[in-house]
């Protein structure tokens, strides 16, 4: 089955500065990946993903870019800010997405 | 739609009690995931349905923990006896399948302590 890694565990950055977390998955069947934002006593909730089918994607200070051959996606938030503070999950799918498989998740720490 | 609903939020029960957490999809959903998540291992999957069949049930840790989805709107994740260990935050979640890529959608989870 799915085996997803995610580094590093724990993450500190100033505010402002740039947030890379890099994730890596076993399965070549994957061709889903969706990365889920967790705050404190909250539930995950998507963020962004990005299919197969395609190597990038942006949506204003959030980036996830995709290497299929070394089978290995990060997440790039620029200009970070105090409210990027939380746990983030990658996440892979195959089957069309009929399950996920998680990765254990990054703590991002923003200072102000 | 108003999300996936979970109840209850907070449970706080003895050792070898009866434990029934309860969920109801996004309406139209045809999946359904219970998850458990625990500081020391994160995100589990617990069991899948699909159109209300179990389709996975390999992540549920052992015989005390049973899931079931009567109908496509409502689904209990039963554990019977308790145990301190089993205390976690539950989450239920629902997905819509369509051809590609479809994400799933959590609720606001199940904040068990057994004591």
């Amino acid at each position: 089955g799915e085996n997803v890694e995610q580094h590093p565990s724990t993450l500190s950055v100033q505010e402002g500065d740039s947030a890379v977390i890099k994730c890596t998955y076993s399965d070549s069947a994957s061709n889903y990946f969706p990365w889920y934002k967790q705050e404190l006593g909250k539930r995950p909730q998507l963020i962004i993903d990005i299919r197969s089918n395609v190597g990038e994607k942006k949506d204003q200070r959030i980036a996830v870019t995709l290497n299929k051959t070394a089978k290995h996606f990060s997440l790039h938030i620029t200009e970070t800010q105090p409210e990027d503070s939380a746990v983030y999950f990658c996440a892979a799918s195959e089957d069309y997405g009929q399950n996920f498989v998680f990765g254990p998740g990054t703590r991002l720490s923003v200072l102000p | 739609d108003a999300g996936v609903i979970q109840s209850p939020r907070h449970e706080v029960t003895e050792m070898g009690q009866e434990v029934t957490l309860r969920c109801k999809p996004i309406s139209g959903h045809d999946y359904l995931f219970w998850y458990r998540q625990t500081m020391m291992r994160g995100l589990e999957l617990l069991i899948y349905f699909n159109n209300n069949v179990p389709i996975d049930d390999s992540g549920m840790p052992e015989d005390r923990f049973s899931a079931k989805m009567p109908n496509a709107s409502f689904s209990t994740l039963k554990i019977q006896p308790s145990e301190p260990r089993d205390s976690a935050v539950y989450f239920c979640a629902s997905r819509e399948y369509r051809d590609f890529g479809n994400t799933i959608y959590f609720g606001e989870g199940s904040w068990l302590t057994v004591v």
